[in-house]
């Protein structure tokens, strides 16, 4: 079976200091990945999704970058945090597309970020 | 615009009352739909798929409407477990053969009271 692991559950950072969030798929091969952030009491914004190693797409400028070194393993990076980056950080795969084919997404358990 | 919009929230209802989630999305391409739910502090897991010709299960009936891009979840006789936040969600389908994107409203909030 798959399982998504996503690590730390919780972190405290200063402004400033840099952040490296790693998700980690198993059971499954050439996933669809996908980061989402989550302000307290609001949904879920795309940050950036992947449909193979080295392929990313942005869904929202900021000072966030995403990186795939491996088939299933996604990381989310900033080299200086601000405040409002604050958050609950989650990660998801999809089973890569096929036409025609309706698939759910899977979300790891969640980083909650406070960017003190 | 926003891609998915939802009913703001949040719901108050007695048990085993009747509730209905409605959602609209703004892309026509948009292929495939579902119904997420996130209980407080934790991940969204799926409620349930949505297709075209309408789907129930058990206490749960989704409904698609493509001519008006709109989405509702039916929930009758509520439970206190029931209390949760609703996510509509829509994929946003793909790009030169590229997977589809999920894109998440922002979600309504239930509470089912005693």
């Amino acid at each position: 079976s798959q399982t998504i692991h996503q690590w730390p559950a919780t972190l405290v950072q200063p402004v400033g200091s840099p952040l490296s969030l790693e998700c980690t798929v198993e059971g499954t091969s050439n996933p669809n990945l996908y980061w989402y952030r989550q302000a307290a009491g609001r949904g879920l914004q795309l940050l950036f999704y992947s449909v193979g190693i080295g392929q990313i797409s942005s869904e929202v400028p900021q000072n966030l970058s995403a990186s795939r070194p491996q088939d299933r393993q996604f990381i989310l990076s900033s080299k200086k945090l601000l405040l409002s980056d604050s958050g609950f950080y989650l990660c998801a795969w999809r089973p890569t597309y096929r036409v025609g084919v309706n698939t759910e997404a899977f979300f790891g358990q969640g980083t909650r970020l406070t960017v003190v | 615009r926003k891609e998915v919009e939802q009913d703001p929230g949040p719901f108050n209802v007695p048990e085993g009352a009747t509730v209905a989630f409605n959602c609209t999305y703004s892309n026509s391409a948009s292929q495939s739909f579902f119904w997420y739910r996130q209980d407080c502090r934790k991940e969204p897991k799926l409620l349930m798929s949505v297709y075209s010709s309408g789907n129930e299960d058990g206490r749960f009936t989704a409904q698609l409407n493509r001519a008006s891009q709109y989405i509702s979840l039916l929930i009758r006789d509520s439970k206190l477990s029931d209390s949760a936040t609703y996510l509509c969600v829509v994929n946003i389908p793909p790009f030169y053969n590229q997977g589809g994107k999920l894109i998440f409203g922002q979600g309504t909030e239930l509470s089912v009271k005693p």
